[in-house]
């Protein structure tokens, strides 16, 4: 069972346009929801991160939306680049019990000049 | 500081042949995990550790050893490689929240 859904599988979009990926969960317990970008051939990396006491958090380009009632969360990249095309996870977890992280499907972001 | 490193990056196997992936934190974490992933599927668990000597199993052990002697290391063993195991694996460390991961090894058996 999945523990994050995560939705477009896919999502192409124009240079200076904005990228909207959503994830959703179930476990009410899970307080830690990080976004991760990976390029081909490399790690996944930690781009931003949200707690569930906010509802937005902003870095840049870059914003989470949280809503805590919904058990959604997303990521918005604004004015999108070329560069951002990545693969990117959302992630879920549960305070520090072990330090298990559920990830969600993946999205293959393509931004076109 | 090199981060996480993974040896090796690429590996071909025989169906039922052994190995051990490796991975190795300068960091001082705690946490260390594996995760494989595949097309579709995400990153899923496969087995984790909180600390030296600790290890527990995530969503999918079969397959798979793994040990914690060390905080810095922690090996993933393949017991006898099928090729449902094809697959990118990736080690990751955390001290708190959030995880800083390898480079992956990239895993094919025949």
């Amino acid at each position: 069972q999945q523990q994050v859904k995560q939705s477009p599988q896919s999502l192409i979009v124009q240079k200076g346009g904005i990228s909207i990926i959503n994830c959703a969960y179930e476990n009410t317990a899970f307080d830690y929801f990080p976004w991760y970008q990976q390029f081909p051939g490399k790690g996944p990396a930690l781009l931003i991160a949200i707690r569930p006491d906010v509802s937005e958090k902003k870095e840049g380009r870059f914003t989470i939306s949280f809503n805590k009632s919904a058990k959604q969360f997303s990521l918005h990249i604004m004015d999108s680049q070329p560069g951002d095309s990545a693969t990117y996870f959302c992630a879920a977890s549960e305070g520090d019990t072990g330090n298990q992280f559920y990830f969600g499907t993946g999205t293959s972001l393509t931004v076109i000049p | 500081n090199a981060g996480v490193t993974q040896t090796p990056k690429f590996q071909v196997l025989k169906t039922g042949q052994s190995m051990t992936l490796q991975c190795a934190q300068d960091m001082n974490h705690e946490y260390m995990s594996w995760y494989r992933q595949d097309p579709g599927m995400g990153l899923r668990l496969i087995h984790y550790s909180v600390g030296a000597g600790i290890t527990d199993q995530g969503e999918v052990p079969n397959g798979y050893n793994v040990s914690r002697s060390t905080t810095e290391d922690f090996p993933l063993r393949l017991l006898s490689a099928a090729p449902s195991q094809t697959s990118v694996y990736f080690c990751a460390s955390s001290r708190g929240y959030g995880y800083t991961f390898g480079s992956g090894t990239r895993l094919t058996v025949v």
